[in-house]
């Protein structure tokens, strides 16, 4: 069974840093690519970054780049996020998950989120 | 950046019902959109991926459609467990993979 398990989220005053995890179990973490999305109380859901499978390739939203570090340890199965320099608007619930492509033939047609964790509540105040 | 438009952001319906929520990019994405269902506390959950696919598990009530800026999701019949929130989100080209405001379906 696919698992997903966050870790790392809290109370943090403005400006500090927090660095959270992403366990994985149940697949090959080493041939999937991950993000994190994250979710303010009461609003949608935000893409917040993306590793490939090798951590190779990296991108970032602009809302937290430079501030927000993504990495892996594939020896590991773990995802991490590091997240510097937080402001209030950072709070969230911070969502890692596993990335699938589309296949139809050998043509990709879309890329998806197809496992989710349960989530981690990263709260930014003083 | 790709925008993500979805209509209505709310709806009230009763069980049994026939659901239609609408998800329109600022430029065509192909087939490039997927639909996730959250409900309060929870994370999302996969329903449809590539416009049309519907992912394993998912009941067969579930029906996307549409291709290039403007897609459809269809809930046949509406269940107790149906409502939630609903979201698309677009994965064409490189990042960022944006997501729709949210449709939230409540009850009637």
């Amino acid at each position: 069974e696919v698992q997903l398990v966050e870790s790392g989220g809290g109370l943090v005053q403005p400006g500090g840093s927090l660095r959270l995890s992403c366990a994985a179990s149940g697949f090959t973490f080493s041939s999937y690519e991950m993000n994190w999305v994250r979710q303010a109380p009461g609003k949608g859901l935000e893409w917040v970054s993306y590793i490939s499978s090798s951590g190779s390739t990296i991108y970032y939203a602009d809302s937290v780049k430079g501030r927000f570090t993504i990495s892996r340890d594939n020896a590991k199965n773990s995802l991490y996020l590091q997240m510097n320099s937080l402001r209030a608007e950072d709070t969230a619930v911070y969502y890692c998950a596993r990335e699938q492509p589309a296949v139809r033939g050998v043509i990709i047609t879309s890329y998806y989120f197809d496992y989710w964790g349960q989530g981690t509540l990263v709260t930014v105040s003083s | 950046d790709i925008q993500m438009t979805q209509s209505p952001s709310s709806l009230s319906a009763s069980v049994g019902d026939r659901v239609t929520i609408t998800c329109r990019a600022s430029q065509s994405i192909s087939s490039y959109l997927n639909w996730y269902q959250q409900k309060p506390g929870k994370a999302p959950k996969l329903l449809i991926y590539a416009a049309s696919s519907l992912q394993s598990g998912v009941p067969s009530r579930f029906s996307g459609s549409g291709s290039g800026t403007d897609f459809t999701l269809t809930i046949s019949s509406l269940q107790p467990e149906d409502f939630a929130t609903y979201y698309c989100q677009q994965s064409y080209s490189t990042l960022p993979f944006t997501f729709g405001p949210g449709t939230k379906v409540d009850i009637k």
